[in-house]
Order: C-alpha cells, then structure tokens, then sequence
C-alpha cells in the first residue's frame, strides 16, 4: 500500500454541487493530516489542517479524519469553478518527511 | 510577514549541466525542506535542513545536495542533469520540527533538454 493514496480522478460536479475528495493512508503516516489545493502552473496551497478524529470546518470546506479507517476527506460545498484545481493529501511520515498523494483533478462545471 | 520566495521562477537547462536552485525562507524559520513534483504527480521529498545540518533526505540520489545558510535560506543543487529531472521544484520552510503544515514557495520549474 502506498503511503497515502488518492483517486486521481478527474472529478466533474455542477456549480453549486458537493464535491467530495477522499484519501487513505498507510501506518507510517502520523495523525496530521492536510490539504492542499494546486492550480495548473502553480504550487500547492494550503486549505485545510487536520489533526484530530472528526470533522473540522472552514467556510466552504470540511475536513473529516477517520483514524479507525485510516481515511481523509475533504467536502467543498457549494462549489465554484474557481475550485477547480488538483487537490493534495498530505500528512508527516515522521518528523522530516511530507507525504503526498498524487492528487484528484476537481472540475466544476458552470 | 513575508512568506517563502524561490528563484529563478523558470529554468532551462541542457542533459549533463548543473543548476543551483535558491531558496529565502520565512522569517523566524529554521527547518527548510525541498520538494520535487514532476508533472501528474504529487511533491516528492528531497531531503530537509535543519540548522544548517541535513536531516532527512528522501530517495533521490547525491548529485542532488543542499546547504542552508546561517540566515536560514537555503540551496538545491543538482548535478550531471538528466531529462528525468525537469519538473517543479518547491521549497517550503517551518519553525522547527513539529507537526505544523508546510507552507510552499512559488516554485522553480526546471527543463532539462
């Protein structure tokens, strides 16, 4: 299993939809969990930190932490073209090393 | 505050050269780390300052070395370039070595031809 593994999609929803991101990850990966949002041509952006089981929202964005199921998802609502970009998971494989999926393509449809 | 700052932006160089790759971290950050992200995939680890000491380095092979300077700012470079070798190169740098998230450049982005 790779260390932290994402459908690379594309995945297309309509304006104003729910898009749901999701991410597994392996035991070597700790507890802290993010997200990043990547525009074509540019580097990743920080959106979301997660580091407890739960859910934690911000604004339009929900991030939910399943230790049990070693799961990370990410829920944009009310979604906007301007969220379509390549979404990262991300979370420390110890203390030095970032591990990222290789990212779901986000399209919203207007 | 300013955040962290990469140059050059864009970068052309041919199969065997040498590049250096520069990198000013944010103020009041000590650990700098450098990340390569080939087109389609997700940032690779290269390897992380610390100090002016490296302290981790991920699976990339020693023509790719570093420094970091006393001010913090830091170096990548890359030796006996290969075509393998073209894809964005991003710095990030934070207080330290605890869990925070790390918070990325703009990125260089290397051609290797």
């Amino acid at each position: 299993q790779k260390e932290v593994e994402q459908n690379s999609g594309p995945l297309s929803v309509p304006e104003g939809a729910i898009a749901s991101l999701n991410c597994t990850y392996s035991d070597r990966v700790s507890q802290s969990f993010f997200w990043y949002r990547q525009y074509s041509g540019k580097s990743p952006e920080l959106i979301m930190s997660i580091y407890s089981n739960g859910d934690k929202e911000d604004g339009r964005f929900t991030a939910q932490l399943n230790k049990a199921s070693q799961y990370v998802s990410l829920l944009i609502r009310d979604s906007q073209p301007s969220d379509s970009a390549t979404y990262l998971c991300a979370g420390w494989a110890g203390s030095y090393q970032l591990t990222f999926g290789k990212g779901t393509k986000l399209s919203v449809i207007p | 505050e300013t955040g962290v700052t990469q140059s050059p932006t864009h970068l052309i160089k041919t199969r065997g050269q040498q590049v250096t790759l520069r990198c000013s971290s944010q103020s009041g950050h000590n650990t700098v780390s450098w990340y390569q992200q080939a087109l389609g995939q997700g940032p690779q680890f290269i390897f992380q300052y610390y100090r002016e000491e490296e302290n981790g380095r991920g699976n990339f092979p020693p023509r790719f070395s570093g420094l970091q300077f006393p001010n913090y700012s830091s170096e990548l470079n890359v030796n006996a370039l290969e075509l393998d070798d073209s894809a964005l190169y991003l710095c990030a740098s934070r207080p330290g070595m605890d869990n925070s998230p790390l918070h990325f450049g703009n990125g260089t982005r290397l051609t290797v031809t």
